[in-house]
């Protein structure tokens, strides 16, 4: 079965520093990867999305970039953060052609 | 644009007792997906169940069950036998057939369970 793995699980950043979240995927291939922010007492928000290696689409226009290095291996930056960019940052999962996504544990971001 | 519309920020239940959960939708297609996912405070996304909008059979998962009223664009959760377990933050998401490799979620604000002992 696939398991998502993501690192860090907790994390607290001055604003204007940069960030790296990373997310591993194992027990599949090709998988398209997602993340989303969920934001305090909100739904999640899609971020980003990739179909395969170094292919990555944007859903909201911000100061966070995403890139996929490996087939099983998504990461999220930022070269300098903001306040707003506090909150809890998931990835998910899906194979194409299957329906369900399914999520990591998360990485819960403070920017101070 | 689909949006996803939770009413109920919070709900409480009785362990033992059933509790339902709204959701309604709003698209224009024809195929699409929906789920529930489940939160619980340790903020791992669970998916509890899905269905998908061809099947007029509402979908049934131990004792999950979903009412889906395609023409309501409607799409509640009936938990039978709530258990402290069930405690958690619930999901409705929809996500349509696209026929792509983009199985983009729209989650609804959520609907915070508690089960009462």
């Amino acid at each position: 079965s696939q398991t998502i793995h993501q690192w860090p699980a907790t994390l607290v950043q001055p604003v204007g520093s940069p960030l790296s979240l990373e997310c591993t995927v194992e027990g599949t291939s090709n998988p398209n990867l997602y993340w989303y922010r969920q934001a305090a007492g909100r739904g999640l928000q899609l971020l980003f999305y990739s179909v395969g290696i170094g292919q990555i689409s944007s859903e909201v226009p911000q100061n966070l970039s995403a890139s996929r290095p490996q087939d099983r291996q998504f990461i999220l930056s930022s070269k300098k953060l903001l306040l707003s960019d506090s909150g809890f940052y998931l990835c998910a999962q899906d194979q194409g052609g299957t329906y369900e996504q399914y999520f990591g544990p998360g990485t819960r971001l403070t920017v101070t | 644009a689909q949006t996803v519309t939770q009413s109920q920020p919070e709900m409480s239940v009785q362990e033992a007792e059933t509790v339902t959960l709204s959701c309604t939708y709003d698209t224009s297609e024809s195929d699409y997906y929906l789920f529930w996912y489940k939160q619980p405070p340790s903020r791992q996304m669970i998916l509890v169940i899905r269905q998908e909008a061809y099947k007029q059979q509402n979908a049934t998962e131990n004792r999950f069950s979903v009412n889906f009223q395609k023409a309501a664009k409607s799409f509640s959760l009936k938990i039978s036998d709530s258990q402290l377990g069930d405690a958690a933050m619930y999901f409705c998401a929809y996500r349509k057939n696209s026929g792509g490799s983009n199985y983009k979620l729209t989650f609804g604000k959520g609907t915070l369970l508690t089960v009462n002992p």
